[in-house]
């Protein structure tokens, strides 16, 4: 199996603040790479798909890049509602291995 | 509107079976294989299995963990899918969600959710 691990863990920060979360493989998933958001009681949300494609509806202020094993998840200016938590997800083979996420919280 | 509703969780005791239900509307379902995921409480996403559509032989797989206790189904002419577990333990207890994913996709991902039912395991 495909193992994901993400750095950091969980981050305090402030509105307007750039963020950067990173996604590593445990071998190499070319572009496969999916970003998700969660909100506290709510079913996780498609930010980022293919590592860097803007899933329809979500702001712009979210970006993804990477291939191989590293990958990036950047929010440019944080806002208030993006305060959740974020998980990657690699789609290259099954299981579909989720990271085990960062939780971005109000500084 | 595209809808995944997710149902059957309860309070169950350990060795007892559940079957959860998911629930689609407002796509084409023989489209999309479906997944499922579970997030114990406090934890991460847990991706436990999935089903693929008809086209693909409704071919399954399930995460190692769950120790073949896990059975996916789908009945397209309901536009439902299955999740059967069986000899369920306390660790069993999450909340389980079933996401859509668009087969044939050169990068598949998940793009619509259910809002999840919660299965607590308990005597």
């Amino acid at each position: 199996d495909i193992q994901m691990t993400q750095s950091p863990s969980s981050l305090s920060a402030s509105v307007g603040d750039r963020v950067t979360i990173t996604c590593r493989a445990s071998q190499s998933i070319s572009t496969y790479l999916n970003w998700y958001q969660q909100k506290p009681g709510k079913a996780p949300k498609l930010l980022i798909y293919a590592a860097s494609s803007l899933q329809s509806g979500v702001p712009s202020r979210f970006s993804g890049s990477g291939s191989g094993t590293d990958f990036t998840l950047t929010i440019s200016s944080l806002q208030p509602e993006d305060f959740a938590s974020y998980y990657c997800q690699q789609s290259y083979n099954t299981p579909r291995t989720f990271g085990p996420g960062t939780k971005v919280d109000i500084k | 509107e595209v809808q995944l509703v997710e149902s059957g969780g309860g309070l169950v005791q350990p060795g007892r079976s559940l079957r959860l239900s998911c629930a689609a509307s407002g796509f084409t379902f023989g489209d999309y294989a479906v997944n499922w995921v579970r997030q114990a409480p406090g934890k991460g996403l847990e991706w436990v299995g999935f089903i693929r559509g008809k086209v693909y032989g409704e071919a399954t797989g399930d995460a190692a963990s769950v120790n073949g206790r896990f059975t996916i189904s789908r009945d397209d002419s309901k536009r439902i899918a299955y999740l059967q577990i069986t000899s369920l333990k306390t660790e069993d207890t999450a909340m389980y969600y079933c996401g859509r994913e668009r087969e044939g996709l050169t990068r598949p991902h998940f793009d619509y959710w259910g809002q999840g039912t919660l299965v607590t395991v308990s005597s």
